[in-house]
This record gives C-alpha cells, sequence and structure tokens, in this order.
C-alpha cells in the first residue's frame, strides 16, 4: 500500500509570507500528526488531528495551524515565517487507536530567508 | 514533566561488537515507548515497542519500570546498523522524543 505522502519536498519563502504544507497518510489511517525536526531542538510535537478534530497540540505559537478534510488528508499552514521556522516538518499517520505505529512521510524542507 | 532523555549523541563501535544505545523516561502511569530509526537518506521507521517484545534487526529492548529505561541492545552490531536511533514515548496522541543517539559502526 502507499505510504504516506507529503508534499512539497522542499520550500523556500521569505519571512513574512505564509506556507502551506500538505501531508496524505495511508489509506485507511484517520489519524495524522506533524513534528518540526531542527538540529538544535530535535523532534517536536506540532499538532494531532483524527477525523478532523485536532486532539492535541503542541507548545508553538499560533501561526502554525493545521486542519484534516474528510478523507484524512491534513494540511499544516504557517503564517508570517520568521527565519526560525526553517526545519523539517514531518507528517506522521496512525490508525487513531492507541499505541501503534506511526508511518512517516519523507518531510517538507522549508528554508525562509 | 513527560521527557524522554538520549545522553548520548553519538556512539561509535567496531562490527561484531556489542551496542547499547540508552533511553530513560519520564512519565506518570504505564508508558507506551518505541525505537525509531533513520537510515541515511530514509524516512524515520518504527524498529521496536515495547509492547510486542519481539527482536527486529538483532535488536531487543526491555523496559525498565524501576530505572525508567528503554535501553537498545544488540550483541553484535553490523555495518548497515549506522544510522540515527530515537526513542519515543507515546501521550496523549503526541510522541515526545528523545535527541536521539548517531550510531556508527566502524568496520
Amino acid at each position: 500500500k502507499a505510504g504516506v505522502t507529503q508534499t512539497p519536498r522542499y520550500l523556500i519563502k521569505t519571512r513574512g509570507q505564509q506556507v502551506t504544507l500538505s501531508c496524505s497518510p495511508i489509506s485507511g489511517h484517520r489519524s495524522v500528526s506533524w513534528y518540526q525536526q531542527t538540529p538544535g531542538q530535535g523532534l517536536q510535537f506540532l499538532f494531532e488531528y483524527f477525523s478532523e478534530t485536532q486532539r492535541n497540540k503542541g507548545n508553538f505559537p499560533g501561526r502554525f495551524s493545521g486542519r484534516q478534510f474528510s478523507n484524512s488528508r491534513s494540511e499544516m499552514n504557517v503564517s508570517t515565517l520568521e527565519l526560525g521556522d526553517s526545519a523539517l516538518y514531518l507528517c506522521a499517520s496512525r490508525t487513531g487507536t492507541g499505541g501503534n505505529e506511526a508511518f512517516f512521510g519523507q518531510g517538507t524542507r522549508l528554508t525562509v530567508v | 514533566a513527560q521527557r524522554v532523555t538520549q545522553p548520548e549523541k553519538l556512539l561509535s563501535v567496531f562490527k561484531g561488537a556489542p551496542v547499547e544505545l540508552k533511553c530513560n523516561y519520564s512519565y506518570s502511569g504505564s508508558p507506551e515507548l518505541f525505537w525509531y530509526v533513520q537510515y541515511s537518506r530514509q524516512r524515520l521507521q518504527l524498529l521496536l515497542r515495547h509492547i510486542s517484545r519481539e527482536s527486529i534487526k538483532g535488536f531487543t529492548a526491555d523496559l525498565n519500570k524501576g530505572e525508567t529505561s528503554f535501553h537498545l541492545k544488540k550483541p553484535f552490531a553490523q555495518e548497515e546498523d549506522s544510522a540515527m536511533y530515537y526513542c519515543a514515548l507515546d501521550s496523549n496522541y503526541q510522541l515526545i522524543w528523545g535527541a536521539g543517539t548517531k550510531l556508527i559502526i566502524k568496520p
């Protein structure tokens, strides 16, 4: 079966702009979560969606938002980009029941200049 | 506070030598712990979960609640084990990650 697909793979944006990243989970998976990965902070949780509802949110400013559609695809949006938002953004797909494996996408590499 | 600690950023061992990657956690309740691995140019993937008690690619990990540890072990390292290893704690629909350990297997 197809894996987790993230688009685009690479993005270069200017400070102050906004960006939308997309994630298509594995078919049948209803949970999608997003993580930010940076060399300094490692992997940090952004938010998790299950059946279009946000069940948890990490400690990120309100500029970071997300949503999930009825087909389980998810998008995350970052507004008013800052240089510090440059990171690899990873999407993870799970069935939605507890303790199961998370499947990761390849990530979107965002560079803010 | 819930936390995962991997004390070693880098671990370098010779091929055939034993490997132990350390992971300690802080969590109130029964933890659900995982080891994920990222090989060069590949995506993060699950290596082990403590619930399954499996041995994958020769790796095992035992949950020690008394020491709040979930160390990853392999008796004989192979060159293809070179990768980045992350310990993660499942809590409230999120994975809490350790900083990761880069494992280098020398020939």
